[in-house]
């Protein structure tokens, strides 16, 4: 249950703050995952990073802007935010292209 | 891209019975299978998965079934307990980092 963790937990933010997101894998991953799931529909892929570079962006809006400083740790930056951008952000982490992906607790993000 | 498709997106049974959740997909290549269980508030988590070199894989109460041909894949829980109930996802992938996911299916088990 601790080997990908994510702050904060529960967010609130107005359209025009600018706060980011955190997630921390200890599983000794190379390839790490920010995912959005909105009630009712799939988990959609928003950026896969491996060896801290990015392999994919999902046609995600300029408002979310991830960031892989090392291969532990993922953040994703939020700025002017819409208020159907409120979901639950799942962080992610595999040990490679082919690995099983372990999810963190997510984080309940609600724009007003 | 790969497609996934779930169904059914809500399925009732009573204590003791089975679940069966299937899952389609479009890209004939693609050659890994999770399934996920998540509780609510709870993160996904991997219950059970099969690469397209297998047909079947048990783990105690639960199975997956794999058709390439037909490219449909199964889920099947046995002798179901009320902790069972959650929404079980599947997906599939091409090893590309690309895990596609279905809608999720909810499973309640009645007592």
């Amino acid at each position: 249950e601790t080997g990908v963790t994510q702050t904060p937990r529960h967010l609130v933010m107005g359209m025009t703050n600018k706060k980011s997101l955190k997630c921390e894998q200890h599983l000794g991953h190379n390839a790490m995952y920010w995912y959005k799931q909105s009630a009712k529909k799939p988990l959609e892929l928003m950026f896969v990073y491996s060896l801290e570079e990015r392999v994919e962006n999902n046609s995600v809006p300029s408002r979310f802007s991830p960031e892989c400083p090392n291969s532990s740790h993922l953040f994703l930056h939020l700025h002017t935010l819409q208020p159907e951008d409120s979901a639950l952000y799942l962080c992610a982490s595999s040990q490679d292209s082919a690995g099983t992906q372990y999810f963190g607790p997510g984080t309940r993000l609600t724009v007003l | 891209g790969e497609n996934v498709e779930q169904h059914p997106s809500t399925l009732s049974v009573q204590e003791g019975d089975s679940a069966v959740i299937k899952c389609t997909y479009s890209d004939s290549a693609s050659n890994y299978f999770p399934w996920y269980k998540q509780e609510l508030g709870k993160r996904p988590q991997l219950i059970i998965d099969i690469r397209s070199n297998v047909g079947e894989k048990k783990d105690q109460r639960i199975a997956v079934t794999l058709n390439k041909t037909a490219k449909h894949f199964s889920l099947h829980i046995t002798e179901t307990q009320p902790e069972d109930s959650a929404v079980y996802f599947c997906a599939a992938t091409l090893n590309d980092y690309k895990l596609s996911f279905g809608a999720g299916t909810t499973v309640t088990v009645r007592a």
